[in-house]
C-alpha cells in the first residue's frame, strides 16, 4: 500500500533553516511527481510546491518562491523540502502528497508540524 | 493567481439529509477542479477530481458537477462519517491554489 512518511518539523526561530523529509513506499516512486501542502493552525490548505517525477521542473507558491526548494532522491525514494529565511506565517502542518498524474493530490503523508516562533 | 471561494464556510446538517457545497473560481478554470475531504488529525483524501471524477474508493454518495466557474460536490445522504472539512482545488494554472474549505457540521 502507498506509504508517505514526514519527517524533519520541529520548533525555529524566525529566519532559520528547516529541511523536510518524505519517505514513500509502495509505489513506483520515480514515476509519480509530488506536492507538499500546507495547514496553517486555524486556516485551510495551501499548496507549496510540486516536483516533476524525475526533478527536471518544479513549481512553488509566490509566498515562497526564492526561500523554498523543493527536491528529490528517486533513489531513497524520498522527497525534500529545504525551507530558508523561515517567518512565522510559515507555522504549519507540511503534508507531502502523491501526484495523480494531474496536479491532483491522490496519497498524502500525516504530516509534519514546522513552528516558527522567537 | 486563481482565487476559489467556498460557500457556505459552516453547513449544519443531520445524518440522512444531502449537502450541497459550493466552489466558485475567479476565472474560467474548465473542470481542472478537485475536491477533499479532511477529518480532525487526518490527512486530506481526494473525493473528486476533474469536476465530476470519483477517486479511487469513493462512496456513490459524492458527487461533484460544475465547469468553467461554478462547482457544486454534493453528498446524497450524509453519512455519521461524513462530517468534516471539505476543499475545492483548482489545477488549471500556477501556482496550484485551495478554497478556503466548509465545515459540514453536525446539527
Amino acid at each position: 500500500q502507498v506509504q508517505l512518511v514526514e519527517s524533519g518539523g520541529g520548533v525555529v526561530q524566525p529566519g532559520a533553516s528547516l529541511r523536510l523529509s518524505c519517505a514513500a513506499s509502495g509505489f513506483a516512486f520515480p514515476g509519480y511527481a509530488m506536492h507538499w501542502v500546507r495547514r496553517a493552525p486555524g486556516k485551510g490548505l495551501e499548496w507549496v510546491a510540486l516536483i516533476w517525477y524525475d526533478g527536471s521542473k518544479t513549481y512553488y507558491t509566490d509566498s515562497v518562491t526564492g526561500r523554498f526548494i523543493i527536491s528529490r532522491d528517486n533513489s531513497k525514494s524520498t522527497l525534500y523540502l529545504q525551507m530558508n529565511s523561515l517567518r512565522v506565517e510559515d507555522t504549519a502542518v507540511y503534508y507531502c502528497a502523491r501526484d495523480l498524474h494531474s496536479r491532483f493530490c491522490d496519497y498524502w503523508g500525516q504530516g509534519t508540524l514546522v513552528t516558527v516562533s522567537s | 493567481e486563481i482565487v476559489l471561494t467556498q460557500s457556505p464556510a459552516t453547513l449544519s446538517l443531520s445524518p440522512g439529509e444531502g449537502a450541497t457545497l459550493s466552489c466558485r473560481a475567479s476565472q474560467n478554470i474548465g473542470i481542472y477542479l478537485a475536491w477533499y475531504q479532511q477529518k480532525p488529525g487526518q490527512a486530506p483524501r481526494l473525493l473528486i477530481y476533474d469536476a465530476s471524477n470519483r477517486a479511487t474508493g469513493i462512496p456513490a454518495r459524492f458527487s461533484g458537477g460544475g465547469s468553467g466557474t461554478d462547482f457544486t460536490l454534493t453528498i446524497s445522504s450524509l453519512e455519521p462519517e461524513d462530517f468534516a472539512v471539505y476543499y475545492c482545488q483548482q489545477r488549471s494554472n500556477w501556482p496550484l491554489t485551495f478554497g478556503g474549505g466548509t465545515k459540514v457540521a453536525i446539527k
